[in-house]
């Protein structure tokens, strides 16, 4: 069964600094998402894409964040300047339609030193 | 607005016995209604889903939830637990025209003692 996979599955960054978090979804999917989970809270919605650009984002989605589609298969989440309650684990999904659930990758543990 | 309330975070079952995960949803518009599971260090897998066919949903793993729309509720059922089913469980409702965005209840951390 196709996978939503997700690289790296840990990354460690100083503070400051700048991370991609990178997606690979479900081939022939047309929407994709990303969340984040800080440890012990639920899940948080950040942002959807679909057409080439954002259909809908988060508050906590601000211009410290960015996603891009640099090709047909990756989907990417950037964060600049990171700060401490970055950290998180940070999911990506992906969804063929609109009446389809999303499928999730497996996440990327991300420490903010 | 749509949200989603499980109404315990911790659920203790002995292996065998039935299982019950509370989840209680507020939507303006009818929605569509999600179980995932979440095992240590793993991503959300589908368990179920609603999306305004039969109220009584059939999902993996011998999970069903029933849709209850007089009591706003989507609460899922085994009928005999099984030491994998030790995880986290999270309910969620999502409407298509809200860009299909996910709202996840906090979870429901579910221990299946032998």
């Amino acid at each position: 069964e196709p996978e939503v996979t997700q690289t790296p599955s840990h990354q460690v960054t100083q503070m400051g600094q700048e991370v991609i978090l990178r997606c690979v979804p479900i081939s022939n999917h047309l929407y994709f998402y990303w969340y984040r989970q800080i440890l012990g809270q639920k899940v948080e919605f950040l942002v959807s894409f679909y057409n080439n650009e954002i259909s809908e984002k988060s508050e906590i989605f601000d211009d410290q964040f960015s996603v891009e589609r640099p090709d047909g298969s990756n989907f990417t989440l950037k964060i600049r300047s990171t700060k401490l309650e970055d950290s998180a684990m940070y999911f990506c999904a992906s969804m063929g339609s609109g009446d389809q659930p999303q499928h999730f990758g497996d996440g990327t543990r991300l420490s903010i030193l | 607005a749509q949200s989603v309330t499980q109404l315990d975070s911790h659920v203790s079952v002995s292996e065998g016995t039935p299982v019950l995960l509370r989840c209680n949803y507020s939507s303006s518009y009818s929605p569509s209604l999600f179980w995932y599971v979440q095992h240590p260090n793993k991503g959300l897998q589908l368990l179920l889903k609603y999306t305004s066919a039969a109220t009584l949903v059939k999902g993996i793993n011998g999970f069903e939830a029933e849709f209850k729309k007089s009591e706003t509720s989507f609460h899922l059922t085994k009928p005999s637990a099984h030491m994998s089913d030790a995880a986290e469980y999270f309910c969620v409702v999502s409407r298509w025209n809200t860009g299909n965005q996910f709202y996840f209840g906090t979870g429901t951390s579910l221990t299946v003692i032998p």
